[in-house]
C-alpha cells in the first residue's frame, strides 16, 4: 500500500486478557518501528526491526509485550495479561532510508 | 543514551503571526539527523522538516523553517504565517547514527487562533 497500516484503529479489552496489533509496513521498507504514546505524553520506543538482524527489543515494558515481523513485512505486537496502564496509542513506522519514518494511524488500545 | 528536550509544553499564536518552537538535545555523536513530526488530532505522525547535522545550511520546506545550533545542540521550528491547520502537536527527535530508533520529545501542542 502507499503508506503504513495498522489495525485495529481502536480496540478496547478486559483487564487480563491477550491483545495483537497490526503493522503493514510501506513495501521495501527494511525497517520497522514500534512506539507507545500514553495520554498526553510523547513517543516511548518500544523495538525496531531491521532487515534480518535481530530485533532491538531493549524498549519493551515487561514481558508481557512481544512483537514478530514476519517474511520482513507485517508486524504483530502482542500484550499477554494487559492491565489498566496498557492503555495508550501503538503507533508503528517504517523507513528505507535515514530520511525519516512513515508512521501509521495508530491503534488505540484500551484496557477496562 | 540521547535525550530530546522541548521546554514548552503548550504555544499559542495567532493566524498569520510566526511562531517558534524549541527543542535541544544531547549526544555525543557527530553525525545525526534531526526532525519536527507534526501530529494533529487525527494521531497521525506528519514529517515536518529534517536536518542532517553535516549540513550547516537550515532546512526549510515553505512556511516551516529550522534554526539548527550544532554547538548548541539546539534545532527550534519557526512556522510563518500561521494557518489554523497548524494547530496540532509537534515534535522534535533525533536519529543518530548507532541504529538506534528515533528519539522523541515530549512535544508542544501548538494553538492557532483566528
Amino acid at each position: 500500500g502507499a503508506g503504513v497500516s495498522q489495525s485495529p484503529s481502536n480496540k478496547v479489552t478486559e483487564k487480563g486478557k491477550d491483545v495483537e496489533l497490526r503493522c503493514d509496513p510501506i513495501s521495501g521498507h527494511t525497517a520497522l518501528y514500534w512506539y507507545r504514546q500514553s495520554l498526553g505524553q510523547g513517543l516511548e520506543f518500544l523495538i525496531y526491526f531491521q532487515g534480518n538482524s535481530a530485533p532491538d527489543k531493549s524498549g519493551l515494558p515487561s514481558d508481557r509485550f512481544s512483537a514478530e515481523r514476519t517474511g520482513g513485512s507485517v508486524s504483530t505486537l502482542t500484550i499477554q495479561r494487559t492491565q489498566q496502564e496498557d492503555s495508550a496509542v501503538y503507533l508503528c513506522a517504517s523507513s528505507l532510508t535515514d530520511y525519516g519514518y512513515t508512521f501509521g494511524s495508530g491503534t488505540r488500545l484500551t484496557v477496562v | 543514551a540521547q535525550t530530546v528536550t522541548q521546554s514548552q509544553p503548550e504555544m499559542s499564536v495567532q493566524e498569520a503571526e510566526t511562531v517558534t518552537l524549541s527543542c535541544t538535545y544531547d549526544t555525543s555523536e557527530s553525525d545525526y539527523y534531526l526532525f519536527w513530526y507534526k501530529q494533529p488530532p487525527s494521531r497521525q505522525m506528519i514529517l515536518v522538516i529534517r536536518q542532517e547535522a553535516y549540513k550547516q545550511q537550515n532546512a526549510t520546506e515553505n512556511r516551516f523553517s529550522v534554526n539548527f545550533q550544532k554547538a548548541a545542540k539546539s534545532f527550534s521550528l519557526k512556522i510563518s504565517d500561521s494557518q489554523l491547520g497548524d494547530a496540532a502537536m509537534y515534535f522534535c527527535a533525533f536519529d543518530g547514527n548507532s541504529g538506534y530508533a528515533l528519539n522523541f520529545g515530549k512535544g508542544t501542542s501548538l494553538l492557532v487562533t483566528p
